[in-house]
């Protein structure tokens, strides 16, 4: 079946040592996004790729950081993790055809959930 | 600017009762999309309901249901005859569009439903 794939499933790392998340689709969509969801709260966007283009969301701190060496594949870099930045880590994406539009809806992975220690 | 508010932040029902989540939203955009995901514990989002801007028609899934009123600018969910398994928390999220940018979502504060034998 075409899904998103996150990997790890669990993550740990150390204070402020560079970790990257990774995130994986079979679906061709053109568009993927990097959600932030902390304990009790509601996920909020960190940034996304349209085709190659990278859109960032102008209250994401520049420690975070993406990579979308093709299509199937983005990646978060977070360059100097602290304890504020333990979450659970969600791509997602959507298909796009210019309108501006999903027109499927967007497909989310499983996640990745960050412990900082 | 967008906003999608969930007034409940948690709900405690016994199972078998009926129970509904509100959810209001704002927005300018006169095209737009509105969502309901389920996050269940292990924390993957569950794809619940698409709806578009042009179908006001309410919508019945089984034991789930949705009321979307433009009007009042609410697109409630309602559970009949709860069960355990439907303990999670409840996200009810809207599309926002930019031309050439991809759509993203804007999600509530989430409501915790809790369902007791």
């Amino acid at each position: 079946d075409a899904m998103v794939i996150q990997n790890p499933r669990y993550q740990v790392t150390q204070f402020e040592k560079p970790v990257t998340l990774s995130c994986s689709q079979t679906l061709n969509h053109n568009v993927m996004y990097w959600y932030q969801q902390k304990s009790s709260q509601a996920p909020k966007l960190l940034f996304h790729y349209y085709d190659k283009d990278f859109n960032n969301e102008a209250d994401t701190p520049d420690n975070f950081q993406s990579r979308r060496p093709n299509t199937s594949f983005c990646f978060l870099d977070i360059r100097s993790p602290g304890l504020g930045d333990a979450a659970m880590y969600l791509c997602a994406t959507s298909r796009d055809f210019g309108t501006g539009r999903p027109n499927y809806g967007y497909t989310f992975g499983s996640g990745t959930r960050l412990t900082v220690v | 600017a967008q906003k999608v508010t969930q007034a409940q932040t948690e709900i405690s029902v016994v199972e078998k009762e009926d129970v509904t989540l509100d959810c209001v939203y704002e927005t300018r955009d006169t095209t737009y999309y509105l969502f309901w995901y389920k996050q269940p514990p292990s924390g993957e989002l569950v794809f619940l309901i698409r709806r578009n801007s042009f179908d006001e028609q309410n919508e019945i899934s089984g034991r789930y249901s949705w009321n979307f009123q433009k009007s009042t600018s609410s697109f409630n969910f309602t559970i009949t005859a709860s069960q355990v398994v439907d303990s999670a928390v409840y996200f009810c999220a809207l599309s926002e569009f930019v031309y050439n940018q991809g759509g993203k979502l804007i999600f509530g504060q989430g409501t915790e439903l809790s369902v007791k034998p």
